[in-house]
């Protein structure tokens, strides 16, 4: 059964850098589309972007400027950065998987990580 | 981006009732839309992926149709555990976007 489990600060001062990894265990990283989501308390989800394991990535439009992904397959890992934070960032960061066998949707989610951007 | 909008925002239902939750695109999605269940404190589930297509250990209760921008999810008879907050999802179009929404309430 695979698992993905979010680690990382749960409290970032206003415009620092917010760096979150993923681990992923019981399955191989490599070959799948891995992405990072969030979610404000209490409102919808965001994609903020997605990686494949060549080390490819898209990023959110709003958030390009200041979102950098990695991959490191020797760990089984992915990592998110995002600079300048504000209170806005504040939200539940999930990482989740691309299943390929249901239609490269979110099949596995990470159970969240609450990141508070505040001095 | 593709602005997904579900309606209605809240579902007032009761167990064993059926529950018909709707989803629209902004824009043709084609088949590719999901809809995802979320319950307080946890992560979103998978349901249904490719607008009809139910994940791994999603009860037969649970069904999706619709095409391009108009898309359903039915839930035939409803449960006590179904009452939740359901998500639409479109990957038709990068960024991926999610709707705001709807919150299934026991009536």
């Amino acid at each position: 059964q695979v698992q993905l489990q979010e680690s990382g600060p749960g409290l970032v001062k206003p415009s620092e850098t917010l760096s979150l990894t993923c681990t992923v265990s019981g399955g191989s990283i490599s070959r799948y589309y891995w992405s990072w989501i969030r979610q404000p308390a209490g409102k919808g989800l965001e994609c903020i972007g997605r990686i494949y394991t060549s080390g490819s990535t898209n990023y959110n439009p709003s958030l390009k400027s200041r979102v950098t992904m990695s991959v490191d397959t020797s760990k089984n890992q992915f990592s998110l950065k995002l600079n300048s934070v504000t209170a806005a960032d504040t939200a539940m960061y999930y990482c989740a998987r691309h299943g390929d066998s249901s239609g490269y949707f979110f099949d596995y989610w990470g159970q969240g990580t609450l990141v508070t951007v505040s001095s | 981006e593709i602005v997904l909008t579900q309606s209605p925002a809240t579902l007032s239902l009761s167990p064993g009732e059926r529950a018909t939750l709707s989803c629209r695109a902004s824009q043709s999605v084609s088949s590719y839309l999901a809809w995802y269940q979320q319950k307080p404190g946890q992560a979103p589930r998978l349901l249904i992926y490719d607008a009809s297509n139910r994940a791994t250990g999603i009860p037969a209760r649970f069904s999706g149709s619709g095409s391009g921008t108009d898309f359903t999810l039915t839930i035939s008879s409803l449960d006590p555990e179904d009452f939740a907050v359901y998500y639409c999802q479109q990957r038709n179009n990068w960024p991926y976007t999610f709707g705001q929404g709807t919150n299934l309430e026991i009536k």
